[in-house]
């Protein structure tokens, strides 16, 4: 079933404020967590990605955390860009499931100029 | 590689007509998805094949979505007859190896109006 549950729901920040968003995942056994980028009218694209054998990874103003004991892991964009205005989703592997993915509900990134 | 690519881009058709969307992955990949994607639902996964084997169609919201993975490199989700509740933007996706396990690469959707 849904194993994904992604907050907040919209986001809205100031240029060059930092913007974090949190996802909880259900099972202990799911090791890998991607976030997804979709701008206005565009395809998902992968942003960044993390495996449960690391703990953070960053990708200049990206980063992605882990905490698998809480089973939650977040995205942290800082000093944000209007251009980062987007709908943002996590996803993790599907409950029983590895062959497809769960994704979270997504959320509206709004960067004010 | 050209990425996944998907056609038509956009589709308007008329309630009761058979609509048909098509995917070619990316060479090389193993695994296909299609989604559906809504203001009200999010992204949905309605069907993913392996090695073109239909692997979990639970997604499929009822009989009237159907789809194929003839070989390799194509895949069609056709949907007979529409209806209006079938507005969406259609996504499919591939993976090399277990979607939920590996990056996924999407097509640049179907955008389908059902009048």
């Amino acid at each position: 079933g849904e194993n994904v549950e992604q907050h907040p729901s919209t986001l809205s920040v100031q240029e060059g404020d930092s913007a974090v968003i949190k996802c909880t995942y259900s099972d202990s056994a799911s090791n890998y967590f991607p976030w997804y980028k979709q701008e206005l009218g565009k395809r998902p694209q992968l942003i960044i990605d993390i495996r449960s054998n690391v703990g953070e990874k960053k990708d200049q103003r990206i980063a992605v955390t882990l905490n698998k004991t809480a089973k939650h892991f977040s995205l942290h964009i800082t000093e944000t860009q209007p251009e980062d205005s987007a709908v943002y989703f996590c996803a993790a592997p599907y409950l029983t499931n590895a062959g497809k993915s769960t994704f979270g509900d997504g959320t509206t990134l709004t960067v004010k100029p | 590689d050209a990425g996944v690519i998907q056609s038509p881009r956009h589709e308007v058709t008329e309630m009761g007509q058979e609509v048909t969307l098509r995917c070619k992955p990316i060479s090389g990949h193993d695994y296909l998805f299609w989604y559906r994607q809504t203001m009200m639902r999010g992204l949905e996964l309605l069907i993913y094949f392996n090695n073109n084997v239909p692997i979990d169609d639970s997604g499929m919201p009822e009989d009237r979505f159907s789809a194929k993975m003839p070989n390799a490199s194509f895949s069609t989700l056709k949907i007979q007859p529409s209806e209006p509740r079938d507005s969406a933007v259609y996504f499919c996706a591939s993976s090399l190896g277990a979607g939920g396990n590996n990056e996924q690469f999407f097509g640049p959707g179907t955008r389908l109006t059902v009048l």
